[in-house]
């Protein structure tokens, strides 16, 4: 089954601690990535990457880091977490940024993270 | 920069019937990508439509449709025979191009009345 795996689900936590979300897909997949989510904001972008070695930089980057050292992972990390990353996060994949009619972004089901 | 507007918060629609969500962008290009991607509570996302902006025809997939103004730069979405389970949030949201970042908006919350 095509799938987006994203570990943990939830997640509560204190300031400062470092924490990686975890995202892995099995369809060979060259474009990933992360969003959060925000009431009022909707999704935004945090990072994407186009193939292995290559991310780069969404429309809220601050904070977070990652990599894709493999094609199926793209982690999520959090060096210092604080309250203000407090949010719903996502990771999609698909084989282009948009997708197309046969192959849309696959989302993973979310990641809720509490940072006290 | 691109930005995307859902200036719908929340609406409701009687089941069976039909409602049109608005969304619309802003962007100096002339050829990208739109969607309305559809959020039950399960939080799962769930791509509803896909529209390329070079094709004049609007996109449509059973009960959805959209209404695609290149040039007023609206892309709004017409649920028709309205149904409980159509009940989410709803996001529009816009990319460039292939490989690049993608932008949503806002959300619209909807609400089915059986």
């Amino acid at each position: 089954e095509a799938q987006v795996t994203q570990n943990p689900r939830y997640l509560i936590t204190v300031t400062g601690k470092k924490l990686t979300v975890t995202c892995s897909q099995n369809m060979n997949h060259e474009y990933m990535s992360w969003y959060r989510q925000d009431p009022g904001l909707g999704l935004r972008q945090i990072y994407y990457s186009m193939n292995v070695e290559v991310t780069d930089k969404g429309d809220v980057p601050e904070g977070y880091k990652v990599s894709r050292k493999e094609k199926r992972n793209f982690p999520l990390i959090l060096e210092s977490p604080s309250p203000n990353q407090t949010s719903l996060y996502f990771c999609a994949s698909s084989s282009s940024a948009g997708g197309n009619s046969n192959q849309p972004q696959h989302f993973g089901d979310g990641t809720r993270l509490s940072i006290l | 920069a691109q930005t995307v507007t859902q200036s719908q918060p929340e609406m409701s629609v009687q089941e069976a019937e039909t409602v049109t969500l608005s969304c619309t962008y802003d962007t100096s290009e002339s050829d990208y990508y739109l969607f309305w991607y559809k959020q039950p509570p399960s939080r799962q996302m769930i791509l509803v439509i896909r529209q390329e902006a070079y094709k004049q025809q609007n996109a449509t997939e059973n009960r959805f449709s959209v209404n695609f103004q290149k040039a007023a730069k609206s892309f709004s979405l017409k649920i028709s025979d309205s149904q409980l389970g159509d009940a989410a949030m709803y996001f529009c949201a816009y990319l460039k191009t292939s490989y690049d970042k993608v932008i949503f908006g806002p959300g619209t919350s909807l609400s089915v009345i059986p």
